[in-house]
């Protein structure tokens, strides 16, 4: 069964370093999201991608933030100067299109901003 | 998205059925009741929808409420891999909200006792 990927599973960076979350949707599918978890706390959205560009995106996802859909198989999470509190994991998820609305999780980037 | 309201939490023993209740008493009558879980160190994962009559597939059913004001997810028999904390979330019809990003609350924690 195709799935979401990502990778690394585990990052660790010093404060003010960039760090990219690489995420690999599932391949027919047209819609893409970031969600990160702080630890013990709700799912939270953070940007949606569609047809190349952001389609919404929350608070969260302030200037430090960047996506990128750079060929036609990676969707890529940009941190330019992480933050201590930037440490959560960080969930990628595909949804396969407007008529259906399931959207499917990769197993999450844990980042640890030390 | 409309308010959902879940317990805190549930247990159960396994090889037991669960009965995970949801209130959703501003539901329109356009919206479609999502469950999703989320196990132990892992992404959230789709589990079934619905908007009025009860469904079933090979992980669970939803039975739905004739006023649609509240749902159950029901585990016809719980195993310990079904330990993980559930989420009832309220949409919109798919080709009505583009790319709409789920909103989880805190969901049901669900712990089974072997």
């Amino acid at each position: 069964e195709p799935e979401v990927t990502q990778t690394p599973s585990h990052q660790v960076t010093q404060m003010g370093q960039e760090v990219i979350l690489r995420c690999v949707p599932i391949s027919n599918h047209l819609y893409f999201y970031w969600y990160r978890q702080i630890l013990g706390q709700k799912v939270e959205f953070l940007v949606s991608f569609y047809n190349n560009e952001i389609s919404e995106k929350s608070e969260i996802f302030d200037d430090q933030f960047s996506v990128e859909r750079p060929d036609g198989s990676n969707f890529t999470l940009k941190i330019r100067s992480t933050k201590l509190e930037d440490s959560a994991m960080y969930f990628c998820a595909s949804r396969l299109g407007l008529a259906t609305d399931t959207q499917y999780f990769g197993p999450g980037t844990r980042l640890t901003v030390l | 998205d409309a308010k959902t309201t879940q317990p805190n939490s549930m247990e159960s023993n396994e090889e037991e059925p669960v009965h995970l209740p949801c209130n959703h008493s501003t539901i329109s009558g356009t919206d479609y009741i999502h469950w999703y879980r989320q196990l132990p160190s892992q992404g959230p994962e789709y589990v079934i929808h619905g908007l009025t009559s009860n469904v079933n597939n090979r992980m669970a059913s939803l039975a739905i409420a004739e006023d649609r004001k509240s749902s159950t997810l029901i585990l016809h028999r719980a195993t310990l891999r079904d330990a993980a904390v559930y989420y009832c979330i309220l949409r919109a019809p798919p080709q009505f909200q583009g790319a709409q990003k789920l909103v989880f609350g805190q969901g049901t924690r669900l712990t089974i006792n072997p």
